[in-house]
């Protein structure tokens, strides 16, 4: 597709149940970015990959939060065990370039809620 | 560790007024680029402007232009005669050698008529 494309756009998850998003980046971007959006807040980051690689996790709040991207392209974004603190909207980016030069182009989002 | 702040939670701006967001930032990187993103309510992310730190020129896209300020570690983004339309969040980012991108929290913009 012409954009990045992320499903699904909406979740609503009961409290304990596992959800997985997943993101569609542009193709033949090499980076990928997840980002987590609470309401009113600037997007935090979560992780970043350079084709599958995995460079940094340093931003997923816990080790219910885990993501990959195993051949270089699709990427999704687990979490286990929802908590109500999950409840945000998950950005997901992607970029050709690895550099500090060249945007990132973001798609939708995905807003989960937990109930 | 890379930061990046934003101290106006918010501002109102008249129309066909010009507007400077503010953005400092703090890193040891000599390589980094920054860029301004807009959010408006409905929730899309869109690119406006970026700024290497080795350009010597300060980075213009239309009516927007980054007020780059090296020395002083910011990186203030103007909008010139501003429109309803421009009514949005407005995200300072930077991006480092390694290419992770990360934001500030952000500024609240309502252009009124």
């Amino acid at each position: 597709g012409a954009g990045v494309s992320q499903s699904p756009r909406y979740k609503v998850a009961k409290r304990g149940q596992d959800v997985a998003l997943r993101c569609d980046p542009i193709s033949g971007h090499v980076s990928l970015f997840w980002y987590q959006q609470a309401l009113g807040q600037g997007p935090e980051f979560l992780t970043y990959f350079q084709n599958e690689a995995q460079l940094d996790k340093s931003g997923l709040p816990s080790d219910r939060f885990f993501a990959e991207r195993p051949e270089g392209s699709v990427s999704t974004l687990k979490i286990q065990r929802t908590q109500q603190e999950d409840s945000a909207v998950y950005l997901c980016a992607s970029s050709s370039g690895t550099g500090p030069v060249g945007e990132l182009f973001f798609g939708e989002g995905s807003r989960l809620t937990v109930l | 560790a890379q930061k990046i702040t934003q101290t106006q939670p918010g501002m109102f701006v008249q129309e066909k007024e010009a507007v400077t967001l503010d953005c400092t930032y703090d890193t040891s990187d000599p390589s980094y680029g920054l860029f301004w993103y807009k959010q408006p309510s409905s929730g899309e992310m869109i690119f406006l402007i970026y700024q290497g730190s080795y350009d010597q020129q300060n980075a213009t896209e239309g009516r927007y232009s980054l007020n780059f300020q090296k020395a002083r570690k910011s990186a203030n983004l103007v909008i010139s005669a501003s429109q309803l339309g421009d009514s949005a969040m407005y995200f300072c980012a930077m991006r480092d050698s390694w290419g992770k991108l990360q934001f500030g929290a952000g500024t609240q913009v309502v252009v009124t008529p």
